[in-house]
């Protein structure tokens, strides 16, 4: 089974704060993704990594940057976290090849700014 | 009914009914769409998938049916359970149309099974 593992459940930073996402891999898949969930909003894109050190803007990639340093590990920063980051915020992988877009989803991060 | 772009809509049945999702879907160049099970505290998980060459699928008591020509996409859950209380999500790939990577999400129908 491919397993999708985020650093923390739940994480309370303050205002101003850099705040380092963790996801880990374990099969080799070569996209990996983040995303934040917000009611009513659903799942919106903040970056993707297509290969290692590759990474692509999404839909709301302002207050955010990424790190892809190895295969296995896709890094979500917020560089001075702020109260409207306050979110879900969810990681996800996939490989580049096959006949499916599936992408595999970890836990999430509870994420709360004060 | 969900679209990708509103908001979040609710859907309440009886334990053993059977269940429709809806999803509208706005780009015709979208090739892949696939459903996702999102219960509470957990990320989502897939559900089932179709591509755009197809009108139906079936899996394990659920079904995905795909209407082109009216952009539309459906879920039928056989026989609900209370185990399948969730939020659903639809989602699409726009193929040629947009980055091979990147899915699109809708909203979500929250699904409550009612014992």
């Amino acid at each position: 089974d491919v397993k999708v593992t985020q650093s923390s459940r739940y994480l309370v930073k303050r205002t101003g704060e850099k705040v380092f996402l963790e996801c880990v891999q374990d099969m080799d898949h070569e996209n990996m993704f983040w995303y934040r969930q917000d009611p009513g909003l659903g799942l919106r894109l903040i970056y993707f990594s297509y290969d290692v050190k590759m990474k692509e803007k999404g839909d709301i990639p302002e207050g955010y940057s990424v790190s892809r340093e190895k295969k296995e590990r896709f890094s979500l920063i917020l560089e001075s976290a702020s109260t409207n980051q306050t979110s879900m915020y969810l990681c996800a992988s996939r490989p580049q090849t096959g006949g499916s877009y599936e992408q595999y989803f970890g836990p999430g991060t509870r994420l709360t700014v004060t | 009914g969900e679209s990708v772009g509103l908001h979040l809509p609710t859907l309440s049945v009886q334990e053993g009914d059977n269940s429709i999702i809806n999803c509208a879907y706005s780009n015709s160049a979208s090739d892949y769409f696939i459903w996702y099970k999102q219960e509470s505290g957990k990320g989502p998980q897939f559900i089932i998938d179709i591509r755009s060459n197809m009108d139906k699928r079936q899996g394990q008591r659920v079904t995905v049916l795909l209407n082109k020509t009216v952009k539309h996409l459906s879920l039928q859950i056989a026989a609900t359970q209370p185990g399948d209380s969730a939020v659903y999500f639809c989602a699409e790939n726009m193929g040629s149309g947009g980055s091979n990577y990147k899915l699109t999400f809708g909203k979500g129908t929250l699904l409550t099974v009612n014992p």
